[in-house]
């Protein structure tokens, strides 16, 4: 089944910079990535997700970005801002099949 | 739209007790998910259902879980008898069928239900 991997698992930024969480897989079959947000007391969020079919994807200060020859993709977060301050996490899967990354949680300083 | 409903939002239990969660999916999502969430770990799957059908089981310890999701709406995840390990947030999640939406979307999670085993 797949496997998948996440880090760092915490990152601690200055207000205003950049943030950068990767996570690998390992099913080549895998054709759906999203990404969650989750902060205290809630469920994950959707925040952004990419099919295999594409590379890139942005949304205002979000971006993520797959490769898949090497099985990895990555969220970015450009001038982050304390309320991006949560845990954040990468899944990998394909029809309902989804597995998840173990998380990294992401403190904004102001 | 109204969201996953959970409850109830919090239960604390002694070991050997029996404990029940329910969930209420988005009107019109088919598919139902539960999850287990232990601290500082990522989401894992327990039980898939696809309408009032499990399809996927296969990381329910069947010795002590349970789910059913009758007339393929709300579900419910028991456990007995709970053990210390078992503390956990327990995640409900729904989705709608790809082929309907011609798309693939992310789950939608409810808030889950924090289990204290003590």
């Amino acid at each position: 089944g797949e496997n998948v991997e996440q880090h760092p698992s915490t990152l601690s930024v200055q207000e205003g910079d950049s943030a950068v969480i990767k996570c690998t897989y390992s099913d080549s079959a895998s054709n759906y990535f999203p990404w969650y947000k989750q902060e205290l007391g809630k469920g994950p969020q959707l925040i952004i997700d990419i099919r295999s079919n594409v590379g890139e994807k942005k949304d205002q200060r979000i971006a993520v970005t797959l490769n898949k020859t090497a099985k990895h993709f990555s969220l970015h977060i450009t001038e982050t801002q304390p309320e991006d301050s949560a845990v954040y996490f990468c899944a990998a899967g394909f029809a309902g099949d989804m597995r998840f990354g173990a998380g990294t949680r992401l403190t904004v300083k102001p | 739209e109204a969201g996953v409903a959970q409850s109830p939002r919090y239960k604390i239990i002694e070991k050997r007790q029996s404990v029940a969660f329910w969930c209420n999916p988005i009107s019109g999502h088919a598919t139902l998910y539960w999850y287990q969430q232990i601290l500082g770990q990522g989401p894992k799957l327990l039980i898939q259902f696809q309408n009032n059908g499990v399809v996927d089981d296969s990381q329910l310890p069947k010795d002590r879980f349970s789910a059913e999701r009758l007339k393929g709406v709300d579900s419910t995840l028991k456990i007995q008898p709970a053990k210390l390990e078992d503390s956990a947030v327990y995640l409900c999640a729904s989705r709608s069928l790809p082929r309907k939406t011609k798309k693939l979307y992310g789950y939608t999670f409810g808030s889950g239900t924090r289990l204290t085993v003590v």
